[in-house]
């Protein structure tokens, strides 16, 4: 049973440039959560989706970010016109249900954008 | 907004010690709380959890402590091994789905 996958792993983008990445949940897992992390500090919050919904984005920038998570395919969170103060790790959790209960959301591996 | 601290940034520990880490929280409404592991290069790993009707939790070598009269938490790791060696964050959770993590404290474990 595979674990949550995340695309690529290191991503490297010139000020300007397009950032996509990509978050595949744990099989059967339709709630998936971003989160980025800059060096030496804790995870923020995002963006919390569902199969074709967004349900929370309140931590995610008004400009520029946006994330989807369609009813077949992957998590993709898009970052326009990269800044240097994108340079993060950007984490995707996933989870079975909505965190009544159980809470347990599963991490993956990260994604380490670099905007030079 | 709401945020979550920690009091030691980094911890330094023999092996075979117990560890505890801190972590005050700021929102008296948060009804749920969870200590992650964080190793180099990877995505967070829950750890133990605890809800905040209770005051104790106990899982294998490890126990969280929640005082909601401070609001801080802590974790206690039993006889610490070089494995746990990592970044632990402490989360509070309200709203059922508003997470707030911590900085972070670097576990050192010393052979």
């Amino acid at each position: 049973n595979a674990g949550v996958m995340q695309n690529p792993r290191h991503l490297v983008r010139r000020r300007g440039q397009e950032a996509r990445l990509r978050c595949s949940p744990m099989k059967g897992h339709s709630h998936v959560y971003w989160y980025r992390q800059l060096p030496e500090e804790g995870l923020k919050f995002m963006v919390y989706l569902q199969k074709e919904n967004i349900i929370d984005e309140s931590g995610m920038p008004k400009e520029r970010f946006s994330a989807e998570f369609p009813k077949e395919g992957p998590s993709i969170l898009r970052i326009q016109q990269v800044v240097r103060g994108d340079s993060a790790a950007y984490f995707c959790a996933s989870s079975l249900t909505r965190l009544a209960g159980g809470y347990e959301q599963y991490f993956g591996p990260g994604t380490r954008l670099t905007v030079t | 907004g709401e945020s979550v601290g920690l009091h030691l940034p980094t911890l330094s520990v023999q092996e075979g010690d117990n560890s505890i880490i801190n972590c005050a929280y700021s929102n008296s409404a948060s009804d749920y709380f969870i200590w992650y592991k964080q190793e180099s290069g990877k995505g967070p790993q829950f750890i133990i959890d605890i809800r905040a009707n209770m005051d104790k939790r106990q899982g294998e070598r490890v126990t969280v402590l929640l005082n909601k009269t401070v609001k801080h938490l802590s974790l206690q790791i039993a006889a610490t091994q070089p494995g746990d060696s990592a970044v632990y964050f402490c989360a509070e959770i309200y709203n059922f789905n508003k997470f707030y993590f911590g900085s972070g404290t670097k576990l050192n474990v010393k052979p």
